[in-house]
């Protein structure tokens, strides 16, 4: 079975530019999230989409926003980039959301701000 | 979110039993336990979970003492692929538990 999968692996961009980043969660599975993830730092969580709604979101600017589709696929886009941006950002895929079930990464998105 | 607390670093040899503790005193009783793990330059990869009793995978184990105030995760023959940073985390069983809160977890390193 596919795993989740994110495009594109890197990416390198110029402050105040604006990136799209988007992710396919494994098949059957509702729930999407988003984290950061910044050199030598745990993954930060950035937003939480299910059933196309969103459930939660971190403490990240207006900057950061992201939508879930019909097939539950997700895109993550920022605006008016910074260099604090720069960083991995990560996909994870659930069956739903809640404790009770594992949340299934994706190999990450590295954007670099310059 | 309930915090747990995990040694900056353990090391162990190949092939050997690896015991990973996470220590979770404020933990309720809706909490599961979660471990996850990040091997160098890839995304954190769901390792195993449980709630009250212990749990075992192809993967590895999860040991929950019965206060169920820490775990221990079992990995049970060692290799340098396990190489990685072991995350333990608490989540809450309702649906508005909607994320995972990554501490600095335990830096695992596996000598040949």
């Amino acid at each position: 079975d596919a795993g989740v999968t994110q495009s594109p692996t890197h990416l390198i961009k110029t402050r105040g530019q604006h990136v799209t980043l988007r992710c396919s969660p494994i098949s059957g599975h509702k729930s999407v999230s988003w984290y950061q993830q910044v050199l030598g730092q745990g993954p930060q969580f950035i937003f939480q989409y299910y059933e196309k709604e969103e459930r939660g979101r971190g403490n990240f600017p207006d900057r950061f926003s992201a939508r879930q589709f019909p097939n539950y696929s997700s895109e993550l886009n920022v605006n008016a980039l910074l260099l604090g941006d720069s960083a991995l950002y990560l996909c994870a895929s659930s069956p739903r959301t809640g404790g009770a079930y594992e949340q299934y990464f994706g190999p990450g998105t590295r954007l670099t701000v310059t | 979110d309930a915090k747990t607390t995990q040694p900056n670093s353990m090391e162990s040899n190949e092939e050997e039993p690896v015991h990973l503790p996470c220590n979770h005193s404020t933990i309720s009783g809706t909490d599961y336990i979660h471990w996850y793990r990040q091997l160098p330059s890839q995304g954190p990869e769901y390792v195993i979970h449980g709630l009250t009793s212990n749990v075992n995978n192809r993967m590895a184990s999860l040991a929950i003492a019965e206060d169920r105030k820490s775990s221990t995760l079992i990995l049970h023959r060692a290799t340098l692929r396990d190489a990685a940073v072991y995350y333990c985390i608490l989540r809450g069983s309702g649906g508005s538990n909607y994320k995972l809160t990554f501490g600095k977890g335990t830096l695992l390193t596996v000598n040949p």
